[in-house]
């Protein structure tokens, strides 16, 4: 079975924080990809990862950064957390062959 | 207009009862097609998978697409309790990076 881990399940933070959200696969998938989920607008992609030392931005990237050093890991950095990004963070791998997208369990974040 | 359209709900059905959801879109270039079904305050799982037109069925679940009219349904069978969750759809047009597009999702209430 595919399993997509993330490093928190809850976190709060204050605004103006650096906050770091690690996303770890073990099916040596070659992307990666960073979500968020609200209420109302679904998931919207921030950022995703072809290789290692590769990202692309999705719809939303402003206020985020990326980090992927190796292939098994994608990090989500908030260089200046913002009440505005409190949300649940999603991320996702899945590799060039198959089509589809398997999840980790999400990251509840709540910037105060 | 979103690219991907599907009724937020809630819909709530009797236990034993036909859940039918679906989605519309309108970019002629989505040919696969998929459904994740996610419990509260967890990452979606992926539920049915489906490549160009026709039916998939897997167990009480059938998947239905229509590239003709843009149309993709989810059939639940038999509906539990256990069924209720959020549905997403979500299409790709398999380009690299296999980049999905989502649904805003649909509430399904099962009552027992």
């Amino acid at each position: 079975d595919v399993k997509v881990t993330q490093s928190s399940r809850y976190l709060v933070k204050r605004t103006g924080e650096k906050v770091f959200l690690e996303c770890v696969q073990d099916m040596d998938h070659e992307n990666m990809f960073w979500y968020r989920q609200d209420p109302g607008l679904g998931l919207r992609l921030i950022y995703f990862s072809y290789d290692v030392k590769m990202k692309e931005k999705g719809d939303i990237p402003e206020g985020y950064s990326v980090s992927r050093e190796k292939k098994e890991r994608f990090s989500l950095i908030l260089e200046s957390a913002s009440t505005n990004q409190t949300s649940m963070y999603l991320c996702a791998s899945t590799t060039g062959q198959i089509k589809t997208q398997y999840f980790g369990p999400g990251t509840r974040l709540l910037v105060l | 207009q979103k690219e991907v359209e599907q009724d937020p709900g809630p819909l709530s059905v009797p236990e034993g009862a036909i859940v039918s959801l679906n989605c519309t879109y309108s970019n002629s270039a989505f040919q696969y097609f998929m459904w994740y079904r996610q419990y509260s305050r967890k990452g979606p799982e992926l539920l049915m998978y489906t490549y160009s037109s026709g039916n998939k069925e897997d167990g009480r679940f059938t998947a239905q697409v229509d590239k003709s009219s843009k149309y993709i349904s989810l059939f639940i069978r038999d509906s539990q309790p256990s069924d209720s969750a959020t549905y997403l759809c979500a299409m790709s047009a398999g380009a690299a990076g296999n980049k999905l597009t989502f649904g805003g999702g649909t509430r399904v209430l099962v009552k027992p």
